[in-house]
């Protein structure tokens, strides 16, 4: 079955680490996004990446880092710079203009 | 600047109808959608309606857009205790097909 993949579902990590979230798809979508969502703020897009090898800041890229190596994956690090990283983050493709796909979302808890 | 609001919270019985609305700002967007998300899982895209259209009925899901008022609303019929959920709305706004989302209203059916 095609889909998105994001693991682990649940981590935590001490203040001060670098922590990184894996996203993979096998729906051989072009784009990837990464949203982050806090309680009552809805989503917020961090990244997204339109092509291998190219990606974009969205709103709230201060802290964080991607990279786009593989057509499939899109791993997100939050750095220890991201003052505050916990919150619930989904990864997402499409494919050109198609609607974004989600995965089932990864709980960060940094403490 | 590109916001997208909704109400938090709606509460209905099963059975009856809900109503979920949404206004948002960019004129621009071709499309608007509508995601469905459950306790901790991610956005499970349930609908979509393109710019040009007013109205969009999928079974028991109705959209309805108002481009002069940019506003948007999900009403779903014979609301079922399944239903609960944080529905989302979202716009694509630029060209990269960035998602735009709005808070997420939170319907609770009660018996």
């Amino acid at each position: 079955d095609g889909g998105i993949t994001q693991s682990p579902k649940y981590l935590f990590r001490k203040e001060g680490q670098n922590v990184t979230l894996s996203c993979e798809q096998n729906l051989n979508h072009d784009a990837m996004y990464w949203y982050r969502q806090d309680p009552g703020q809805g989503l917020r897009l961090i990244y997204y990446s339109q092509i291998v090898n190219d990606f974009q800041k969205g709103d709230i890229a201060e802290g964080y880092s991607v990279s786009r190596e593989k057509k499939e994956s899109f791993p997100l690090t939050v750095t220890s710079a991201q003052k505050n990283p916990t919150a619930f983050y989904l990864c997402a493709s499409s494919m050109g203009g198609s609607p974004l796909h989600f995965g089932n979302g990864t709980r960060l808890t940094v403490t | 600047g590109e916001d997208v609001e909704q109400s938090l919270f709606l509460s209905v019985r099963e059975g009856d109808s809900s109503v979920i609305n949404c206004t948002y700002t960019d004129s621009s967007s071709t499309y608007l959608y509508w995601y469905k998300q459950e306790p901790g899982a991610g956005l499970q895209l349930l609908t979509y309606i393109f710019s040009n259209m007013d109205m969009k009925q999928d079974q028991r899901l109705t959209v309805l857009l108002n481009k002069k008022d940019k506003h948007l609303s999900l009403r779903i019929a014979d609301t079922q205790t399944g239903d609960s959920a944080i529905y989302f709305c979202a716009e694509i706004t630029g060209t990269a097909s960035k998602l735009t989302f709005g808070t997420g209203t939170r319907l609770q059916v009660t018996l």
